[in-house]
């Protein structure tokens, strides 16, 4: 079945500091999206890309769809304290079910 | 337009016990899905319904079962409870599946 991989586990940054998590399926994807889970909370949807090679921006946050719709990023730039949680990626296969990549938590130094 | 209402929020099991997770929607979304999260582990798929009448299995589905009579519920029910599955469990649902997925809070079980 699908598989969805993530990089890194874990990140600390410094607050100001890039931060970078990276996603890996093993087949190609219709669409793969993105969610925040905040410690304690619930995964929130953050955006969606669909087309090979699409770049999308939300304020300091960017998001890549590879180029073979295997792979995607997210990236932010200049960490804040309010960015601190475990970032997620998702795809889903052609049965329909959506599967989920082992998240990236991410801590923020002040 | 509570969104996706999962019940109860914390419960404690002895091994052996069964239960069912409640979860239910009122945004009328097609499509519904069960997922465990354990440390380090993501979230895992359990079960997944791509509309009323119609369930299908996911990642990890031994040990739990689902029905979807109607396109607001989705229970999840644990038949006879094992240490192997305490765990927090999430319920989503969504417009139709490849569109976003709305969350409910979360169910945490612990099986003793």
């Amino acid at each position: 079945g699908q598989q969805v991989m993530q990089i890194p586990q874990y990140q600390h940054v410094q607050e100001g500091e890039d931060f970078t998590t990276y996603c890996n399926s093993s087949t190609t994807l219709s669409n793969i999206q993105w969610y925040k889970q905040r410690p304690g909370g619930h995964p929130v949807f953050l955006i969606q890309l669909v087309k090979s090679g699409e770049v999308k921006k939300q304020k300091r946050l960017t998001f890549q769809f590879g180029e073979a719709k295997k792979n995607s990023s997210l990236h932010i730039t200049a960490t804040q304290t309010t960015d601190v949680g475990t970032y997620f990626c998702a795809g889903m296969d052609s049965s329909y079910k959506l599967i989920f990549g082992s998240g990236t938590r991410l801590l923020v130094r002040p | 337009n509570a969104g996706v209402t999962q019940t109860p929020k914390f419960q404690v099991l002895k091994t052996g016990q069964s239960m069912t997770l409640q979860c239910a929607q009122d945004m009328n979304h097609e499509y519904m899905s069960w997922y465990r999260q354990d440390p380090g582990m993501g979230l895992r798929l359990i079960h997944y319904s791509v509309g009323a009448g119609i369930t299908d299995q996911g990642e990890v589905p031994n040990g739990y079962n689902v029905s979807r009579s109607t396109t607001e519920d989705f229970p999840l029910r644990l038949l006879s409870a094992a240490p192997s599955q305490t765990s927090v469990y999430f319920c989503a649902s969504s417009n139709r599946a490849n569109t976003e997925a709305f969350f409910g809070q979360g169910t945490r079980l612990t099986v003793v």
